[in-house]
């Protein structure tokens, strides 16, 4: 298997810019997870989806940023209008119910994400 | 809500062995992760405890007393390969992580 995939891998952009960011989990895997990491911050979670459909969303900061799950190998992260403090590395990950190693979550390389 | 804390440096020489504690304050406990990052990288994940006691995987070894809400990662015969980050996660739902600030782990030649 090729792993969690997320495109881009860097992303420069303007402040007020619209951004996506997307994800492909593991096939299989029925759990996938966003991420945002910063030295400020951390490693925090932003949002999970369990079979396409998000759970919880409570980690998303505001407004701007929406995430959608639309079929169980894609998903998308947007920010609009983005800001600098949105600057961060996002990363992208999934794992299974049930069966194999469970407990594991499998990060994507994730996107370095500059806002100018 | 919930709270980690871990040493944020830890500093040892190749072959050494280093441990990095992690204590935690959460409203639900599932369990206790350990994931390692280097510079630029994904977090990968090393080991999940459960319940108490101690998992061994390799030279890295991970620890947890549910009573104390203590854990700790061992690394022993610390390789240069080794420096990284060290985050511990507790799983605090069925599903989800919540992660400590991290180690940094240096190896000195």
């Amino acid at each position: 298997d090729a792993g969690v995939i997320q495109s881009p891998r860097h992303e420069v952009t303007e402040m007020g810019q619209e951004v996506t960011l997307r994800c492909k989990p593991i096939s299989g895997h029925d759990y996938l997870f966003w991420y945002r990491q910063t030295m400020m911050r951390g490693l925090e979670l932003l949002i999970y989806f369990n079979n396409n459909v998000p759970i919880d969303d409570s980690g998303m900061p505001e407004d701007r940023f929406s995430a959608k799950m639309p079929n169980a190998s894609f998903s998308t992260l947007k920010i609009q209008p983005s800001e600098p403090r949105d600057s961060a590395v996002y990363f992208c990950a999934s794992r299974l119910t049930s069966g194999g190693n469970y407990n594991e979550q499998f990060f994507g390389p994730g996107t370095r994400l500059t806002v100018l | 809500g919930q709270s980690l804390e871990q040493p944020s440096e830890v500093t040892a020489v190749e072959g050494a062995i280093v441990q990095i504690n992690c204590t935690y304050q959460t409203s639900g406990f599932y369990g206790l992760s350990w994931y390692q990052q280097h510079d630029g990288g994904a977090p990968t994940f090393l080991s999940y405890n459960a319940l108490d006691g101690l998992e061994e995987t390799g030279r890295f070894s991970s620890f947890l007393s549910r009573s104390d809400s203590y854990g700790y990662l061992l690394l022993q015969e610390l390789q240069m390969k080794d420096s990284a980050s060290y985050f511990c996660a507790v799983r605090d739902s069925p599903y989800k992580l919540s992660f400590g600030a991290g180690t940094t782990v240096t190896v000195r030649a």
